[in-house]
């Protein structure tokens, strides 16, 4: 079946500029997170949704990255006003996990972001 | 403060053995996970444990200890594939992952 898909893949913004990342979960499954991947390091905790809530927002570095995911599928990160320190890529991921009860997270390929 | 630490790179040849160690300081620790990376592709899962003890997955098996904030992923007859970053990530209950930096093993012929 299908698995986690990100779009777009790429995205080059001026500095200033609003970006949207889109991520399609894979079918069914309840929680879906943003992590964040500067070049070298591993991915970092953005948020998590379980369904349509947004049950952690700890990770999101400022007030100018908001995430929502309002029908408890498909989710969008949103960057206004993009700065240097924005770029890296972005992972979003999936799994059926309810609390308590964990399953194994499949990644989308990410959207590599780059602010000029 | 919560902390992954394991080695930055290391190098092997193929057909050979590597252990990669990973020691863990985080709150509401309920298991650990071993992700591999290839260059420009996201994370696939390798592993999971949550108890103590060995969990073996054909060539790969990882080691859990939870009193010593310890495991290892341990990787058998190397093949040149095998060559990419692996990331040793500790979960809590709610499923957030939290990331080591990785592992960038280098397979040789």
């Amino acid at each position: 079946g299908a698995g986690v898909s990100q779009s777009p893949r790429y995205k080059v913004a001026k500095r200033g500029q609003d970006v949207a990342l889109r991520c399609d979960p894979i079918s069914g499954h309840v929680s879906l997170f943003w992590y964040q991947q500067a070049l070298g390091q591993g991915p970092e905790f953005l948020t998590y949704f379980q369904n349509e809530a947004q049950l952690d927002k700890s990770g999101l570095p400022s007030d100018r990255f908001f995430a929502e995911r309002p029908e408890g599928s498909v989710s969008t990160l949103k960057i206004q006003r993009t700065q240097q320190e924005d770029s890296a890529v972005y992972l979003c991921a999936s799994s059926q996990n309810r609390e308590g009860n964990l399953y194994e997270q499949y990644f989308g390929p990410g959207t590599r972001l780059t602010v000029t | 403060g919560q902390n992954i630490d394991q080695p930055t790179e290391m190098t092997a040849t193929e057909g050979a053995i590597v252990q990669i160690n990973c020691t863990y300081q985080t709150s509401g620790f309920n298991g650990l996970f071993w992700y591999q990376q290839h260059a420009g592709e996201a994370p696939t899962f390798l592993s999971y444990n949550v108890l103590d003890g060995l969990e073996e997955k054909g060539r790969f098996s990882s080691f859990l200890s939870r009193s010593k904030g310890y495991s290892y992923l341990l990787l058998k007859e190397l093949q040149m594939k095998d060559s990419a970053s692996y990331l040793c990530v500790a979960t809590d209950s709610w499923g957030k992952l939290q990331f080591g930096a990785g592992t960038q093993v280098v397979v040789t012929p």
